[in-house]
């Protein structure tokens, strides 16, 4: 069964922590994607990469960034964890065949973030 | 940009059927995908139109009118279980990605 696996399900840190969010998909696709869910405004997108190293900026990037240095695994860091910063992160992926592809994505099960 | 509106809760009992609207602007328009998310688990994908008109799928139905930027999701024979949230999604321009609704609570009841 395809999967994409999210380290963490629950985490919580302090104010002005450094955190570390990973993600890990077994598809091979190309793309991949962290979303913000908060209630009562849906998904989110903070960054997405295409492809390995390279990253765009979503509609929500600021106080976060990414790193994807192989394929599989696409990382979320909040350098200095905020309490405005506490939500469900999910991850997802997708193949890059167009345009079903892009539009079929694949979530891993999300990890909670509480920043106290 | 875009923005994809839909109904925040939609109620229904088991058995009936239900409609869940998603109206759309975006520009380079690539099709509407449907998502279900139960509380506490991930969004998983239920269904893609790129084309007008209805695709089915079971119990699932999906629908696109691209010259109205619309479609909808239509649930058939209710079952307690459908209780969820469901998100339209669309991605669109030249870049693919993905742009979802606010979702719509779907509440289920005997």
């Amino acid at each position: 069964d395809v999967k994409v696996t999210q380290s963490s399900r629950y985490l919580v840190k302090r104010t002005g922590e450094k955190v570390f969010l990973e993600c890990v998909q077994d598809m091979d696709h190309e793309n991949m994607f962290w979303y913000r869910q908060d209630p009562g405004l849906g998904l989110r997108l903070i960054y997405f990469s295409y492809d390995v190293k390279m990253k765009e900026k979503g509609d929500i990037p600021e106080g976060y960034s990414v790193s994807r240095e192989k394929k599989e695994r696409f990382s979320l860091i909040l350098e200095s964890a905020s309490t405005n910063q506490t939500s469900m992160y999910l991850c997802a992926s997708s193949p890059s065949t167009r345009p079903r592809g892009a539009n079929v994505l694949t979530f891993g099960a999300g990890s909670r973030l509480t920043v106290l | 940009g875009q923005s994809l509106e839909q109904p925040s809760e939609v109620t229904a009992v088991e058995g009936a059927i239900v409609q869940i609207n998603c109206t759309y602007q975006t520009s380079g328009f690539y099709g509407l995908s449907w998502y279900q998310q139960h509380d506490g688990g991930a969004p998983t994908f239920l269904s893609y139109n790129a084309l007008d008109g209805l695709e089915e799928t079971g119990r699932f139905s999906s629908f696109l009118s691209r010259s109205d930027s619309y479609g909808y999701l239509l649930l058939q024979e209710l079952q307690m279980k459908d209780s969820a949230s469901y998100f339209c999604a669309t991605a669109s321009g030249g870049s693919y990605i993905p742009t979802f609704g606010r979702g719509t609570s779907l509440i289920v009841h005997p």
